[in-house]
């Protein structure tokens, strides 16, 4: 087992579906992460957690909503995608933000997306 | 504004073949911080080094080693004696000093035959 721990694996829904991606980290971290993996793109940063609060939102949709309800769980919200949002959602985790350099995020295994 | 380029897509090696991943960055920060990641083909992004921009240093790690120079604003990779384990997509990436957005490549995916 991973220390970051994804589900579902797998995800395939319909554009007027609601649906929720987790992800929890037994690593004792208290900052997460959402990233966007998409065909030939590069990795997309969407939101950053810090002890629980939102501290980043890179422009994301309002389709995508996250929630932190404590520093070892972290879910990502989906209403009304399109097909252009299909993609490896990546979750990931550090002690302390990236943003301070003494540490390094731990990526979980991602949801792979389909919306149909 | 900040990019990462890695031009090689796939690349195809014979197990115990030495192989060379570029990765060429643009920034306009004096300070910043780079960053190889490994995704193998179960998806997790494993961290596999992190330089600052004051360290031109080389490093080596096993077989793994890296070659930063800042006057061409590369940050290449090398795999000595690949082994098919090391078969998975690898990504660059650049941080500004402050922040936490990591600004990765389309990744160069090694394909390492036995």
């Amino acid at each position: 087992e991973t220390g970051v721990t994804q589900t579902p694996r797998h995800l395939v829904m319909g554009m007027t579906n609601k649906k929720s991606l987790k992800c929890e980290q037994h690593l004792g971290h208290n900052a997460m992460y959402w990233y966007k993996q998409s065909a030939k793109k590069p990795l997309e940063l969407m939101f950053v957690y810090s002890l629980e609060e939102r501290v980043e939102n890179n422009s994301v949709p309002s389709r995508f909503s996250p929630e932190c309800p404590n520093s070892s769980h972290l879910f990502l919200h989906l209403h009304t995608l399109q097909p252009e949002d299909s993609a490896l959602y990546l979750c990931a985790s550090s002690q302390g933000r990236v943003s301070s350099l003494n540490t390094e995020a731990f990526f979980g295994q991602g949801t792979r997306l389909t919306v149909v | 504004a900040q990019k990462v380029t890695q031009a090689q897509t796939e690349i195809s090696v014979v197990e115990k073949e030495d192989v060379t991943l570029d990765c060429v960055y643009e920034t306009r920060d004096t300070t910043y911080y780079l960053f190889w990641y490994k995704q193998p083909p179960s998806g997790e992004l494993v961290f596999l080094i992190r330089r600052n921009s004051f360290d031109e240093q080389n490093e080596i790690s096993g077989r793994y080693s890296w070659n930063f120079q800042k006057s061409t604003s590369s940050f290449n990779f090398t795999i000595t004696a690949s082994q098919v384990v090391d078969s998975a997509v690898y990504f660059c990436a650049l941080k500004k000093s402050s922040g936490d957005k990591l600004t990765f490549g389309t990744g160069t995916r090694l394909a390492v035959r036995p």
